[in-house]
């Protein structure tokens, strides 16, 4: 079946712009999260949304972040004002629901995002 | 607080050698899950593996083997024969019951050929 898409892959823009980035889960994975990978480092948690439950935002680094589901299927990662430091691969992964099959999540090929 | 720690931060080996990648990590939940990804020069990210908290038995998997031993905190990757196709970057990370995931900064193992 169809894997975790991203898109776009890559996108350049220039600091100060708003960028939003897409994730289309695995069908059937109510949960789905985002993280951002800067260039040699791990991965960093961004956000975390789980079926209707309230999403668990506690990895967005400020207030330019915001992300959004639509039920259980696409999400838009908006990051509002771009800085530099902002550039980064952003992942999305999805997982089934948590206690079925240890809910090992799958990752989507990510979005590179560099921000001039 | 929950972490991951990969200390080693890059391993050089030559083709067939086996190498240990290792993974210490921190939590005070008594249910947690463990994971290996691998993320290959392509950049996506593939699951390895997944070990709750209660399953210490280690497991084998082809040229793959991982140890986990709750009396370190530790959850350690072992790659044998290693091949030029093994070269990546080797992520341990934790899993709590909010569900996200805590990862390691990542070894990279480069396997010369």
């Amino acid at each position: 079946g169809a894997g975790v898409s991203q898109s776009p892959s890559n996108k350049v823009t220039e600091k100060g712009k708003d960028v939003e980035l897409r994730c289309d889960p695995i069908s059937g994975h109510t949960a789905l999260y985002w993280y951002r990978q800067r260039l040699g480092q791990g991965l960093e948690f961004l956000i975390y949304f789980q079926g209707n439950s309230a999403p668990d935002k506690s990895g967005l680094p400020s207030d330019r972040f915001s992300a959004e589901r639509t039920g259980e299927s696409v999400s838009t990662l908006t990051i509002q004002r771009t800085q530099q430091e902002d550039s980064a691969v952003y992942l999305c992964a999805s997982s089934p629901p948590l206690g079925l099959a240890g809910g090992e999540q799958y990752f989507g090929p990510g979005t590179r995002l560099t921000v001039t | 607080a929950q972490k991951v720690t990969q200390a080693q931060t890059e391993i050089s080996v030559v083709e067939k050698e086996d190498v240990t990648l290792d993974c210490v990590y921190e939590t005070r939940d008594t249910t947690y899950y463990l994971f290996w990804y691998k993320q290959p020069p392509s950049g996506e990210l593939v699951f390895l593996i997944r070990r709750n908290s209660f399953d210490e038995q280690n497991e084998i998997s082809g040229r793959y083997s991982w140890n986990f031993q709750k009396s370190t905190s530790s959850f350690n990757f072992t790659i044998t024969a290693s091949q030029v196709v093994d070269s990546a970057v080797y992520f341990c990370a934790l899993r709590s019951n909010t569900g996200k995931l805590i990862f390691g900064q990542g070894t990279t193992l480069q396997v010369k050929p």
